[in-house]
């Protein structure tokens, strides 16, 4: 089956960085997206990896290890703002393109 | 402004009473996905279409229909709406392959 986990909510203080993981097991993979999604709000995107590595973002960096199946979400400088659930999305390969999507990881910032 | 639309945003409705919610993008997007979002579960793929007249099922199907009849718009229709039916609906868009989604503002819908 196809399957991604993500934790279920973190806590992170003002000012520090926090490291938000994703594990995926999917039948074939041609991509991973994180979008931040706000309490009551749409969605928004955030990063795209296809390649394994870091892609840096301003604040925001994903990094991607196709080989192990993982990925993070690494969030510097947290500003309150940033307290907002995380997802995970994997694209499978095939002509579908079928998106498959974590749970979420609800951020907790505290001052 | 670049925009996905989807109306309406709040619906409350009564078993077996069909219904459909529209979406429309103004970005000339191929691709099209309608999701639902329980507590817990995260988005769950409804249907997408690659294009006009191209539709496929996602993770839950079932109970629903889409069709793709201009590139604009992917209506989501309930025939007959049940109470396990009641949840967040977002459309979203894209162009192909899917890459950055953009989403609609979302429908929240209770049948009772």
């Amino acid at each position: 089956g196809q399957n991604i986990d993500q934790p279920t909510e973190m806590t992170a203080t003002e000012g520090a960085i926090v490291q938000i993981n994703c594990t995926y097991q999917t039948s074939g993979f041609n991509g991973l997206f994180w979008y931040q999604q706000h309490a009551g709000e749409a969605p928004t995107f955030l990063s795209y990896n296809v390649l394994d590595g870091l892609e840096e973002k301003g604040r925001f960096s994903s990094f991607l290890s196709r080989s192990k199946g993982y990925s993070y979400l690494l969030l510097k400088e947290l500003q309150m703002k940033d307290s907002a659930s995380y997802l995970c999305a994997v694209r499978v390969s095939g002509s579908n393109y079928q998106l498959i999507w974590g749970a979420g990881t609800k951020l907790i910032i505290k001052p | 402004e670049a925009q996905v639309t989807q109306n309406p945003r709040y619906l409350i409705t009564v078993t077996g009473k069909k219904l459909t919610v529209t979406c429309s993008q103004n970005m000339n997007h191929e691709y099209m996905s309608w999701y639902r979002q329980d507590p817990g579960l995260g988005l769950r793929q409804i249907y997408y279409s690659m294009n006009v007249e191209v539709t496929d099922k996602g993770d839950v199907p079932e109970g629903y229909k889409v069709s793709r009849k201009e590139k604009r718009n992917f209506p989501l229709i309930l025939e007959s709406p049940s109470p396990n039916q009641t949840s967040l609906y977002f459309c979203a868009s894209s162009s192909i392959p899917p890459y950055e989604q953009y989403f609609g503002p979302g429908t929240r819908l209770t049948v009772t």
